[in-house]
């Protein structure tokens, strides 16, 4: 079974800094995606970012990128100059190529920006 | 574009009353619907997903159950309420290249 991995509970930086959230998975599939959610103290689920396994390059959107190694089986997230706003709970989320699209989720890291 | 509506936002009810949640997608045709529930300050369990009209699957046997009686409905119910209940449902939908978008969420207490 794929299991997901966030082995840091929660994490704070200053603001403007980098920060990076660590993720490893394990699975025996060779083709699945890989996501990040940003869950702010509002609750509101967002998707940050996605990776496909079959892409050896990394996805990023703006300040957001990851470093996808999947020999590892490891998918971190780097967030450039963080920001007051990117303080919220971050997950990491697997899911299998044709399994009904279900996502099996990381415990989460909270993620505190400090000003 | 996609919207999806899940109501009511908070909601309080007493052990042993009834429940019901909705859920609903606008812009889309036969999507994928879920159902989690976040315990405070833990991670999203799936609870049912459905990948059509009256086509459900549970996740965690328990006393709640969900149905979709439209194509673009989800709704999400309990006959008697336990306080184990308590938390925070988040209904959510997925398209064919996997990606998820969730509803604003439900907080239910159960007193």
């Amino acid at each position: 079974a794929q299991t997901v991995t966030q082995s840091q509970p929660e994490m704070s930086v200053q603001e403007a800094e980098t920060v990076t959230l660590s993720c490893t998975y394990d699975t025996s599939e060779n083709n699945y995606y890989l996501f990040w959610y940003k869950q702010p103290p509002s609750r509101q689920m967002i998707l940050v970012i996605r990776q496909e396994a079959y892409k050896q390059q990394n996805a990023t959107e703006n300040r957001f990128s990851v470093n996808f190694q999947k020999a590892a089986k490891s998918f971190s997230l780097k967030i450039s100059d963080s920001q007051l706003g990117d303080t919220a709970m971050y997950f990491c989320a697997f899911m299998k190529s044709h399994s009904n699209y279900q996502l099996i989720w990381g415990a989460g890291t909270k993620l505190i920006i400090k000003p | 574009s996609q919207t999806i509506h899940q109501w009511p936002a908070t909601l309080v009810q007493p052990v042993g009353s009834p429940l019901s949640l909705e859920c609903t997608v606008e812009g889309t045709s036969n999507p994928n619907l879920y159902w989690y529930r976040q315990a405070a300050g833990r991670g999203l369990q799936l609870l049912f997903y459905s990948v059509g009209i009256g086509q459900i699957s549970s996740e965690v046997p328990q006393n709640l159950s969900a149905s979709r009686p439209q194509d673009r409905q989800f709704i999400l119910s309990s006959k008697k309420l336990l306080l184990s209940d308590s938390g925070f449902y988040l209904c959510a939908w997925s398209d064919t290249s996997g990606g998820y978008t969730f509803g604003s969420g439900t907080r239910l207490t159960v007193v």
